[in-house]
């Protein structure tokens, strides 16, 4: 059974610090993974990784895949109370199977 | 601004009443998803459709919940009787696929669902 793995389920830090998020998984016809982030509503696409070991940034987010072990990370550097969300990690075969996510609180 | 549209957004009713969910995909794209969210569960795929067919609805409790597209504007995911346990928050999702494969899926704001 296809199944994706998030942890930590939940992460407190303060406002400046890096988190790093992981998403391991075990699918049959791997295709791509993809990050989301969801506030309140809906979840909002990040990122999208298709091949091993290039790194996609956007600002203070970066993300790299790993398709022989099977992960990705997600690292937020100098952290803001607006990062505070849920991360969810999906990997894409013929749909998409969403792990059940990080919940990300970033006081300040 | 293209995004996915989804009414209600927030719906309250009694057990036993048909509830009615209605999504208007992006202008182009041609697949169309259906999940549920909830605390316990997640975000659990209930049924997609891949130009305005069906491709898998084994996510779906089938004897009282049903997803249709009538048109490339509008999927439908219907649920009759309600029970409480249906309560969650409904997301519709598009995003283009060729072949077995989707990509990238933009979701829509949700529909809040309270059943009584």
């Amino acid at each position: 059974e296809d199944k994706v793995v998030q942890s930590p389920l939940s992460l407190v830090v303060h406002e400046g610090d890096t988190v790093t998020l992981n998403c391991s998984y075990e699918v049959t016809n791997f295709r791509s993974l993809l990050w989301y982030k969801q506030e309140k509503k809906a979840p909002t696409f990040l990122f999208m990784l298709t091949s091993s070991g290039i790194e996609k940034k956007s600002g203070r987010l970066s993300s790299i895949l790993d398709k022989k072990e099977l992960f990705s990370i997600l690292n937020i550097t100098a952290t803001q109370t607006g990062d505070s969300a849920i991360y969810l990690c999906a990997v894409g075969t013929d749909k998409l199977i969403f792990g059940t996510g990080t919940r990300l609180q970033v006081f300040p | 601004d293209a995004r996915v549209t989804q009414t209600p957004r927030h719906k309250v009713t009694e057990m036993g009443q048909e509830v009615t969910m209605r999504c208007q995909p992006i202008l182009g794209h041609n697949t169309v998803f259906w999940y549920r969210q909830t605390m316990m569960q997640g975000l659990e795929l209930l049924a997609y459709f891949r130009n305005r067919a069906p491709l898998d609805d084994s996510g779906m409790p089938k004897d009282r919940f049903s997803a249709e597209m009538p048109d490339a504007t509008l999927a439908t995911l219907k649920i009759q009787p309600s029970e409480p346990r249906d309560s969650a928050v409904y997301f519709c999702a598009s995003g283009l696929g060729a072949g077995r494969w989707s990509d990238i899926q933009y979701f829509g704001a949700g529909t809040r669902l309270s059943v009584l």
